[in-house]
């Protein structure tokens, strides 16, 4: 079965600082993985994917993740950290067949300081 | 496109009553997911559904649970009769079928209180 650890509950970082999440799943095959970030009282929005391909995405507001397979590894980088980036970040491994159900990982939180 | 729509947005009911949840998928989106978002057990999957047919329910809780899409625009995800454990985010998400990593769109969520 497949599944997903985050093991970051909170990160606090400061604006302007550099971020990594990191995401670590289990999956038999190759994975499709995804980002996702959540604000408060809002529903998820998708930051990036990766299936094949470059194993290094870019995704929307400034986010980039590496795929590392031999590590069974999709952190979450930005270098440059603004306040608006403080919500709740998912990683999530897409399931087998066109359903593409998702496992999602508990979440890290972050805060950004001033 | 407006998204995945949710209603309503927030809901207050007293324990033992029905309480039906609403969305309204993407256009065009073959596929309908319902989560629940709790903070004892994250997002969970409940049900999807494959062109307005249930595929998975195994993520029901129980049978108090029910869902239904009796069309390609229009879902619903009932409790009857409603507990206090019952309290959550509940969302839906839609997609289109195909290969490669097509993403899910999630609505903005419906926040159920049970008292």
């Amino acid at each position: 079965a497949q599944s997903v650890t985050q093991p970051d509950i909170h990160i606090t970082v400061s604006e302007g600082a550099s971020l990594e999440l990191r995401c670590n799943y289990s999956y038999g095959a190759t994975p499709y993985l995804f980002w996702y970030v959540q604000s408060p009282g809002q529903g998820l929005q998708l930051l990036l994917k990766y299936f094949s391909g470059d194993t290094l995405v870019q995704g929307i507001k400034g986010f980039e993740a590496e795929f590392k397979r031999s590590q069974s590894s999709f952190n979450l980088r930005k270098p440059s950290v603004h306040w608006s980036d403080a919500a709740e970040y998912f990683c999530a491994v897409g399931g087998p067949g066109s359903a593409r159900q998702l496992t999602f990982g508990s979440g890290t939180q972050l805060t950004v300081l001033p | 496109d407006a998204g995945v729509i949710q209603s309503p947005r927030h809901e207050v009911t007293e324990m033992g009553q029905e309480v039906t949840l609403r969305c309204k998928p993407i256009s065009g989106h073959d596929y309908l997911f319902w989560y629940r978002q709790t903070m004892m057990r994250g997002l969970e999957l409940l049900i999807y559904f494959n062109n307005n047919v249930p595929i998975d329910d195994s993520g029901m809780p129980e049978d108090r649970f029910s869902a239904k899409m009796p069309n390609a625009s229009f879902s619903t995800l009932k409790i009857q009769p409603s507990e206090p454990r019952d309290s959550a985010v509940y969302f839906c998400a839609s997609r289109v079928a195909g290969q490669g990593a097509t993403e899910q769109f999630f609505g903005p969520g419906t926040r159920l209180t049970v008292l």
